[in-house]
């Protein structure tokens, strides 16, 4: 079966730091995997998607992600935070279905 | 804008009352898509539609009555609701039905409290 875990519900940074969020997934196959990202009172926007082709991919907005098989994580970092990246991320896995996971709230401090 | 248009963005209904939720796609895309999204919850997917056919309910209650007339439109109506059905109801559209390359669009939501 497929799932997803994002293993911090909040993460806080200051402009101009790095922005690390973590998720791991699991997949009996090789997986499709994605991150989109939510702004206060907005759809959801897609960021970056892993499709077995580089496995560092890299998304818009300077966000980037890398698929380790052998740690079974796909993070999402960002070299420099922005006030506007204030938002809600999820980390997603494609099985039969898009699977979410429960998102990390992304704040940053001025 | 992502060409997914949900309308309306608020609703607040009574648990009595009947209300449609509308989704609109000027994608060319031939799948679409509700979701629910509560709080501290992972998103829910409740129905998918392709090519304007229902090909999966997620056992939603049967208080929540898909349709999708054509593949540019999609509607959710509801019934007799729930206090706990109160989230924000999200529509996708894809190109196709989740194959490897799928890449959803989502509208911006539906925020819906039922009183």
């Amino acid at each position: 079966a497929q799932s997803v875990t994002q293993l911090d519900s909040h993460v806080s940074v200051s402009e101009g730091t790095p922005v690390l969020l973590r998720c791991n997934y699991s997949s009996s196959y090789s997986p499709s995997l994605f991150w989109y990202v939510q702004h206060p009172n907005k759809g959801l926007q897609l960021l970056l998607k892993y499709t077995s082709a580089a496995t560092l991919v890299k998304g818009i907005n300077g966000f980037e992600a890398e698929f380790k098989k052998s740690e079974t994580s796909f993070h999402l970092t960002k070299p420099s935070a922005h006030m506007s990246d204030a938002a809600e991320y999820f980390c997603v896995v494609r099985a039969d279905k898009l699977i979410f996971g429960t998102g990390t709230l992304l704040a940053v401090q001025p | 804008e992502t060409g997914v248009t949900q309308t309306p963005r608020h609703l607040v209904m009574g648990m009595t009352n009947k209300k449609s939720l509308k989704c609109e796609q000027h994608l060319g895309h031939n799948a679409m898509y509700w979701y629910k999204q509560s709080a501290k919850k992972p998103l829910e997917l409740m129905f998918v539609y392709n090519f304007k056919e229902q090909t999966e309910n997620n056992s939603v209650p049967s208080r929540f009555s898909p349709e999708c007339p054509n593949s540019s439109h999609l509607f959710l109506h509801l019934h007799t609701l729930q206090p706990e059905d109160s989230a924000l109801y999200l529509c996708a559209s894809s190109q196709e039905v989740f194959t490897v390359n799928t890449e959803a669009f989502f509208g911006q939501g539906t925020r819906l409290t039922v009183v």
